[in-house]
């Protein structure tokens, strides 16, 4: 079955340091990645994707990530973190049916000032 | 309307009981999913709708769970006999189609806790 792993449960960052969230996925077939965030009382909402093409794909906010397929990771940057990106991140793949996103367990990114 | 909308908020209710949630997905959206996010499982995929039918159902966990979706737009999620393991928040999405480049948008989700 397809699975995504993150690494880290809980990262603490100062302002203005950088940023990297691990993402590794199982499914070796042609594959569609994302990653989704979950600001403190909203909705989640989706960060980035990558479908094919290049494999650094920028978001909003300043994040980006790099589809890395020997590795099969798909790591999340942001050179220098605000406040404001304190949230829950989660990594998605969708599945081999094409429809449903099956996400990591998510990462906690909490940002002092 | 202006995103996918989730009623109740939060529901408690007692091992044993029928509950039942409700998804009113984004106007003109034909796919609805139905996610479940809990403490130490994440996010997991329940059913998805495309229109009014149901191709994929493989997340149910169990029987007591069930979903239908009617004139393709509002979406109600039962679950019969509560254990509390039901407990989690219960996410709504919605996407203009089923293509893997098609966004799904989240609502607020509903949060049962089951006593």
């Amino acid at each position: 079955a397809q699975s995504v792993s993150q690494h880290n449960h809980h990262v603490i960052l100062s302002e203005a340091a950088s940023l990297e969230l691990g993402c590794n996925y199982s499914y070796g077939g042609t594959v569609n990645l994302f990653w989704y965030v979950q600001y403190p009382g909203q909705h989640l909402q989706l960060l980035l994707k990558y479908f094919s093409g290049d494999p650094l794909v920028k978001g909003i906010k300043g994040f980006e990530a790099e589809f890395i397929k020997s590795k099969f990771s798909f790591n999340l940057r942001k050179p220098s973190v605000q406040w404001s990106d304190t949230a829950e991140y989660f990594c998605a793949v969708i599945g081999q049916a094409g429809t449903a996103l099956i996400f990591g367990k998510g990462t906690t990114l909490s940002v002092s000032s | 309307g202006a995103g996918v909308s989730q009623s109740p908020s939060n529901k408690v209710t007692e091992k044993g009981k029928d509950v039942e949630l409700r998804c009113d997905p984004i106007s003109g959206h034909t796919a609805l999913y139905w996610y479940r996010q809990s403490l130490g499982q994440g996010l997991e995929f329940l059913i998805y709708f495309q229109g009014n039918s149901a191709p994929d159902k493989s997340g149910l966990p169990s029987d007591r769970f069930s979903a239908e979706r009617t004139g393709g737009s509002v979406s109600t999620l039962t679950i019969q006999r509560t254990q509390q393991e039901d407990s989690a928040v219960y996410l709504c999405a919605s996407s203009f189609g089923t293509g893997r480049g098609d966004e799904q948008f989240f609502g607020p989700g509903t949060r049962l806790t089951v006593l």
